[in-house]
């Protein structure tokens, strides 16, 4: 009974190429998340939804198209694959955006871009 | 922005060692505070958080105190075992919404 699920775990992919990332959270939180780990394990948001609305749009390159087609879930699109891409990408929900609600974080997804 | 400043690391220590992760913040108004931790190969969990001044949040044997006046969230343990061996992240949460994160601590635990 996993609370945020991603998949795939590990994605080794080309430059160039198109791909994504699928999360789910089953616990019925209205508040999803995408953040990127570099390799200096840095974290940074890159999206943030609320009840299938962006709320939080950082400064992301375009190539990275967000898509909420339901509460439970926010999927990750990536275009045009470049090196610097590589990283580990994690889902997260909170039950709502305020600022004492504890965020929840997948597994992870860690994509490397050759 | 928000931003929130950590120890460097790689804290190393011995097992039954006492630890502190110093944290500061800057936030507009009064933000909410977490530590999460990250073991290997895994994604962050909460640890502990406090959501106002003078708030002590706990759990596992870690705690860290809301200190408004010197806008710190330092993290303390009063003995590490081999198993909390892991990365730490402080975070705030403010008006924004935004989670910011500190750029994490290692801390290794040996025998």
């Amino acid at each position: 009974d996993t609370a945020v699920s991603q998949t795939p775990k590990y994605l080794v992919t080309q430059m160039g190429n198109d791909k994504s990332i699928k999360c789910e959270q089953n616990l019925g939180h209205d508040t999803m998340y995408w953040y990127k780990q570099d390799s200096k394990k840095f974290l940074k948001i890159m999206f943030s939804y609320n009840n299938k609305e962006l709320i939080i749009n950082e400064t992301v390159p375009n190539r990275f198209s967000p898509k909420s087609p339901d509460k439970a879930h926010l999927n990750l699109h990536i275009n045009s694959l470049e090196l610097g891409d590589s990283a580990v990408y994690f889902c997260a929900s909170s039950q709502s955006e305020t600022r004492g609600e504890t965020q929840y974080f997948g597994p992870g997804t860690r994509l490397l871009v050759l | 922005g928000d931003s929130v400043t950590q120890m460097e690391g790689p804290v190393t220590l011995s097992e039954e060692a006492f630890l502190t992760i110093n944290c500061t913040y800057t936030a507009t108004g009064y933000p909410s505070l977490f530590w999460y931790v990250q073991y290997p190969g895994e994604g962050l969990q909460l640890l502990l958080k406090a959501t106002k001044a003078d708030d002590k949040g706990s759990n596992k044997g870690f705690e860290a105190t809301y200190r408004k006046e010197t806008t710190s969230f330092h993290l303390e343990k009063g003995s590490v075992q081999v198993s909390d061996s892991a990365v730490y992240f402080c975070a705030a949460k403010g008006p924004g919404n935004k989670l910011t994160f500190g750029t994490g601590t290692q801390l290794k635990v040996e025998l």
